[in-house]
């Protein structure tokens, strides 16, 4: 299994928008709503931002929102604000009945 | 609230066998969650390496299946990974994580640093 593809690097202003991608396979990201994003701040724990594509745990702003077309997931936060930047993972079910787990490779947001 | 915090040596010589333990707390490891492990070498990307249940059952990830070994222990609400003949690429940050919604990781320890000399 490959990591999922994400881009290694966006940025925005504060108040804009940012979209980051996810593609994996039609074995994967394209076949179950089994995709969650994770916030990483250096040297910290990555935290769960979006759960099943499109859910947000408690206490995650709504700001943070999911969607997945096809093969890929995307992860938009709105209303960027300083505290955003930071490394962001998207994960996928495996697939074909694995139980497995897989990783995209990161983005790097950066707040301008 | 949840909270896990691994332990273990912080240098394992290259060969040996690495060998963590992820304590919980404010939570029983025996209701309806799988627990998982993942890692992060420096500057790299998180990497799953498997989960396992309180009846101990297993889940792993194909490209470490061979040397890869989780159990749990109930009596001390703690689960456990062993990581055989390794060499400098497992040098990581080793996360252990509570398995929720389905496939995703909800609560995570604070990470720990295993190096592997080369």
């Amino acid at each position: 299994q490959s990591a999922l593809t994400q881009p290694r690097s966006v940025s925005g202003s504060p108040g804009q928008s940012v979209t980051i991608s996810c593609t994996g396979t039609s074995s994967d990201v394209g076949s179950y709503n089994y995709v969650s994003w994770y916030q990483e701040h250096p040297g910290k724990a990555p935290k769960l931002m979006i759960y099943d594509v499109t859910k947000r745990p408690s206490g995650v702003p709504a700001r943070f929102s999911g969607t997945k077309s096809g093969n890929t997931a995307s992860l938009t936060i709105s209303g960027l604000q300083a505290e955003d930047e930071a490394d962001y993972y998207c994960c996928s079910y495996g697939g074909s009945g694995s139980y497995s787990v897989i990783f995209g490779g990161g983005t790097k947001l950066t707040v301008l | 609230q949840v909270q896990l915090q691994e332990s273990g040596p912080g240098l394992v010589k290259p060969s040996d066998t690495l060998s963590l333990t992820c304590a919980v707390s404010g939570y029983s490891i025996s209701s309806n969650n799988w627990w998982g492990w993942i890692r992060q070498p420096p500057g790299k990307g998180l990497e799953w390496i498997g989960y396992i249940y309180h009846t101990g059952g297993t889940y792993y990830n194909p490209s470490l299946k061979s040397r890869v070994t989780m159990s749990v222990d109930t009596s001390k609400n703690q689960f456990s990974l062993k990581l055989s003949s390794v060499t400098a690429v497992d040098t990581a940050v080793y996360y252990c994580a509570r398995k929720e919604f389905g496939y995703a990781f909800d609560f995570w320890g604070q990470g720990t640093l295993v190096t592997v000399p080369s």
